[in-house]
């Protein structure tokens, strides 16, 4: 079955950096475009970013594009996130997601358990 | 960016009830229109996607429909453990967005 597994989220202060992990299995992963969906405490979804299957397309939502990098390592199963110069409002929940497809769009299939990333002083 | 408006954000509702869930967007989105389902402290849960295709393992209970951009979700015979908050999300075209939420509680 499917499962994601995220890793490395934390207390950090405003102004640094995080690397967000996400450990694939139970699926061809190479095969897969991947999301980085996140949802801030006691708020809705939002959407951060998404890889296509080989790791040439890439697109961000708004406010992480130019501080955010999504990236995978087919080799290793595996979807990161580097989120550089964190502001509070990144305070949230970070899921991995899968997508059905090759990640041009649609939805999402299935989720990780989330990691929760905390930017504070 | 494509905004989807999702109402209404909170419905009481008892065991057995039909329980209705609008979404609207803001531009044209065919039929690029999916459902999840969230409980607290728990990932999302794909419901459906293409406005009314059913996941694989979803109860027949729910089910989706679309009529340009207005789209509903419905539960027909509300269960126990359908109590929970639903969001709807477009996938027409990026930044993929997602309506506010709406949280089903009982009544």
């Amino acid at each position: 079955q499917v499962q994601l597994v995220e890793s490395g989220g934390g207390v950090v202060q405003p102004g640094r950096s995080l690397r967000l992990s996400c450990a694939a299995s139970g699926f061809r992963f190479s095969g897969y475009g991947m999301h980085w969906v996140r949802q801030a405490p006691g708020k809705g979804l939002e959407w951060v970013a998404v890889i296509s299957p080989d790791g040439s397309k890439r697109y961000y939502e708004d406010s992480v594009r130019g501080r955010f990098t999504i990236s995978r390592d087919n080799s290793k199963n595996t979807l990161y996130v580097q989120m550089n110069s964190l502001r509070l409002e990144d305070t949230a929940v970070y899921y991995c997601a899968k997508d059905p497809g090759d990640g041009s769009g649609s939805h999402i299939d299935y989720w990780g358990q989330g990691i929760l990333v905390t930017v504070s002083s | 960016d494509t905004q989807m408006t999702q109402s209404p954000s909170s419905v009481s509702a008892s065991v057995g009830d039909r329980v209705t869930i609008a979404c609207r967007a803001s531009h044209g989105i065919r039929s690029w229109l999916a459902w999840y389902q969230q409980k607290p402290g728990k990932a999302p849960k794909l419901l459906i996607y293409g406005a009314s295709t059913l996941q694989s393992g979803v109860p027949l209970r729910f089910s989706g429909s679309a009529s340009g951009t207005d789209f509903t979700l419905t539960i027909s015979g509300l269960q126990p453990e359908d109590y929970a908050t639903y969001y709807c999300q477009q996938g027409n075209s990026f930044p993929l967005t997602f309506g506010g939420g709406t949280k089903v509680e009982i009544k």
